[in-house]
């Protein structure tokens, strides 16, 4: 079972470029999300989807974008990379119903913005 | 005050040795309560989901307090394959998950 996948797992930027981080999974969730991950702070909410077509904001949104236009995908876009947005990105995906609070993570993507 | 808060350690353990953890949160309208565990870059997975009545599985046992709102985890006969960092993780709304900065375990030969 591949689970949930992110795509790339490394990638290193220049401020003020833009690229978008993908994020797949095959378990029929329909609840999917997108953390940050930094030194000495727990993992922030960016974004989250409870269903294909509806996004909306977490606890750090500024600077991001996402999508979710398949439900098996959820997409995180950083317009204009600032060096603020150096971090480790993990997406998650969560089933409906009594499981709905356990979630599922991907393997993390590590952006460094220079 | 943190929403949630625990010691980061690192608690450095003999292998067998009992070693226990505790998570403070703020919110008294907290929901639910997981502990998750996150191997040196690696993503979180989770470790127990948190009971009102406390629950046990294996060498875990996870505890919640929520007149003093606090959770605990407890590990017995602890292993190598226990050292990890890990998550408390306190659901405080609708989609909102808050974590803890991990306290790190390190087991020892």
């Amino acid at each position: 079972n591949a689970g949930v996948t992110q795509t790339p797992k490394f990638r290193v930027l220049k401020t003020g470029q833009s690229m978008t981080l993908l994020c797949a999974q095959d378990m029929n969730h329909e609840y999917m999300y997108w953390y940050r991950q930094d030194p000495g702070m727990g993992l922030r909410l960016i974004h989250y989807s409870v269903g294909e077509g509806t996004t909306a904001k977490g606890e750090v949104p500024d600077g991001y974008n996402v999508s979710r236009l398949k439900k098996q995908n959820f997409l995180l876009g950083l317009e204009s990379a600032a060096p603020s947005q150096t971090s480790v990105y993990f997406c998650a995906s969560s089933p409906t119903g009594w499981a709905k609070n356990i979630q599922y993570f991907g393997a993390g993507t590590r952006l460094s913005v220079l | 005050r943190k929403e949630v808060e625990q010691d980061p350690g690192p608690f450095n353990v003999p292998e067998g040795a009992t070693v226990a953890f505790n998570c403070t949160y703020s919110n008294s309208a907290s929901q639910s309560f997981f502990w998750y565990r996150q191997d040196c870059r690696k993503e979180p997975k989770l470790l127990m989901s948190v009971y009102s009545s406390g629950n046990e599985d294996g060498r875990f046992t996870a505890q919640l307090n929520r007149a003093s709102q606090y959770i605990s985890l407890l590990i017995r006969d602890s292993k190598l394959s226990d050292s990890a960092t890990y998550l408390c993780v306190v659901n405080a709304g609708t989609y909102k998950y808050i974590f803890g900065t991990g306290t790190r375990l390190k087991v020892l030969a």
